[in-house]
């Protein structure tokens, strides 16, 4: 069965310090995506970073990186000297390849709160 | 840059009443997702279509609700006799390759219903 795990309910850092929000997930699939999205305050879904399960390489943009490891079924979200304006739901979300419809499969969230 | 749009932001219904919540998808896009959130929670899946079918639907897309794609811009969801139960942020969304590639989302539309 597919599942995602997002354990961190709620994080609050002061700015400028380092956050990784953790994701774990599960799939029967060989083949699969996992993503992230941020939900601001605003409510809009924001896409943030697409990752194939062929394709360990971590991922760095900005003050954003990602850690995928397929040994851990895990793919960690780490924001670099965080700011305000990166206080968000910030989900995890998988889509399995065998799903023909592509649907998402989301984690609960969790939510970021950046203190000035 | 093209987006998803929905209409309209908050629709304020009463029980029993149908509603249809309606979303432009980016144009060359193909497949079609609405994703319910109640307050809160998590992001739900409710029905994926494409090719003017529905492609998988969950355990939430009772037969109380139905998607169509009327003409060849418009994706709408209806909810024919809402519940209380029904209250929540719905996103449409779209992807031009199925699971692949990311899904865009509109801005989302709340439903209340009283």
């Amino acid at each position: 069965a597919q599942k995602v795990t997002q354990a961190q309910t709620e994080i609050s850092v002061v700015e400028k310090e380092d956050v990784t929000l953790d994701c774990v997930y599960e799939t029967r699939d060989t083949t699969y995506y996992l993503f992230w999205y941020k939900q601001p305050p605003s409510g809009e879904l924001v896409f943030l970073i697409r990752r194939n399960s062929f394709d360990e390489q971590n991922e760095i943009s900005g003050r954003y990186s990602w850690n995928f490891q397929k040994s851990t079924s895990s793919f960690n979200f780490t924001i670099t000297a965080s700011q305000v304006v990166d206080s968000a739901v910030y989900f995890c979300a998988l889509s399995e390849a065998g799903n023909q419809g592509g649907k998402l499969i989301f984690g609960q969230g969790t939510e970021l709160s950046v203190k000035p | 840059e093209p987006e998803v749009t929905q209409t309209p932001s908050h629709q304020v219904t009463q029980m029993g009443q149908e509603v249809i919540l309606r979303c432009v998808p980016i144009s060359n896009h193909l497949y079609f997702y609405w994703y319910r959130q109640i307050l809160g929670q998590k992001v739900e899946f409710l029905v994926s279509f494409y090719n003017n079918e529905i492609s998988e639907k969950s355990e939430i897309f009772d037969d109380q609700f139905s998607v169509e794609r009327p003409d060849g811009s418009n994706f709408t969801l209806k909810i024919r006799s809402t519940k209380l139960e029904d209250s929540a942020m719905y996103f449409c969304a779209s992807s031009d390759l199925a699971g692949l590639n990311e899904q865009y989302f509109g801005p989302g539309t709340r439903l209340t219903v009283t």
